[in-house]
């Protein structure tokens, strides 16, 4: 069973600095992963999808690296903003199996 | 990128009764749906898969006739919770997969989520 852990649970960061959300997941035999925003009381906003063949992935000022032997992903986030406020969770998609399992997520706070 | 609506997007109903949420993809055709549920504090668990014209595949611990999952096209997807209770509060939200066409990444887009409220 595929268990996707984030750390840290919370984050509290003044405005202005890079930080880096981790991702951990058990089983490296994954279809891809992917990273998404949720904002308080709000659905899923995709920000990056990293397939099991690709290391990284880059929007902006995000920037998602993924190590399928060591069982983890980080997420990069450059010069935060206070919109970058939120729930960031990660989601794991198995080679042949359909469901997705989701990380418990971190959440962060940009303080202007 | 592609959407995913849901409707209503914010739900109150008296305990008992039976509430209907719908999920449809706009701009693409969705082989399979999904139906997850978010507590509090907590993460994405899935409830069910469904896939069209066949019959939803429920999670472990998911009661199939308690929540009713309906999809008959390739755009949309039901979810009914059916007599409805103070503990099946909670944000639903639904997924849709889309298919590969020429090359392109089979990705899974997510609606913006049904708060549901029982009193």
């Amino acid at each position: 069973k595929q268990e996707v852990t984030q750390i840290p649970a919370a984050l509290s960061v003044p405005e202005g600095e890079n930080l880096v959300l981790n991702c951990s997941f058990t089983d490296s035999a994954i279809y891809n992963l992917q990273w998404f925003r949720q904002d308080p009381g709000k659905g899923l906003t995709s920000l990056l999808l990293i397939q099991s063949s690709q290391r990284e992935q880059t929007s902006g000022r995000l920037n998602a690296s993924l190590d399928k032997s060591s069982g983890r992903s980080t997420l990069y986030i450059a010069a935060s903003q206070p919109g970058d406020s939120a729930t960031y969770l990660c989601a794991v998609r198995p080679r042949g199996y359909q469901k997705v399992t989701f990380g418990t997520g971190t959440k962060l706070q940009v303080i202007p | 990128g592609a959407v995913v609506s849901q409707h209503p997007s914010r739900v109150i109903c008296k305990s008992g009764t039976s509430v209907k949420i719908e999920c449809r993809s706009l701009d693409f055709q969705a082989t399979t749906m999904f139906w997850y549920r978010q507590f509090p504090k907590q993460s994405l668990m899935l409830m069910a898969t469904s896939n069209e014209g066949s019959k939803a595949t429920y999670e472990q611990g998911v009661e199939k006739d308690k929540f009713l999952i309906n999809h008959a096209s390739l755009t949309l997807s039901t979810l009914t919770v059916t007599s409805a209770h103070p503990e099946d509060s909670s944000f639903y939200i639904c997924s849709a997969r889309a298919g590969l066409a020429g090359g392109e990444v089979e990705t899974q887009y997510f609606g913006p989520g049904t708060r549901l409220l029982v009193l």
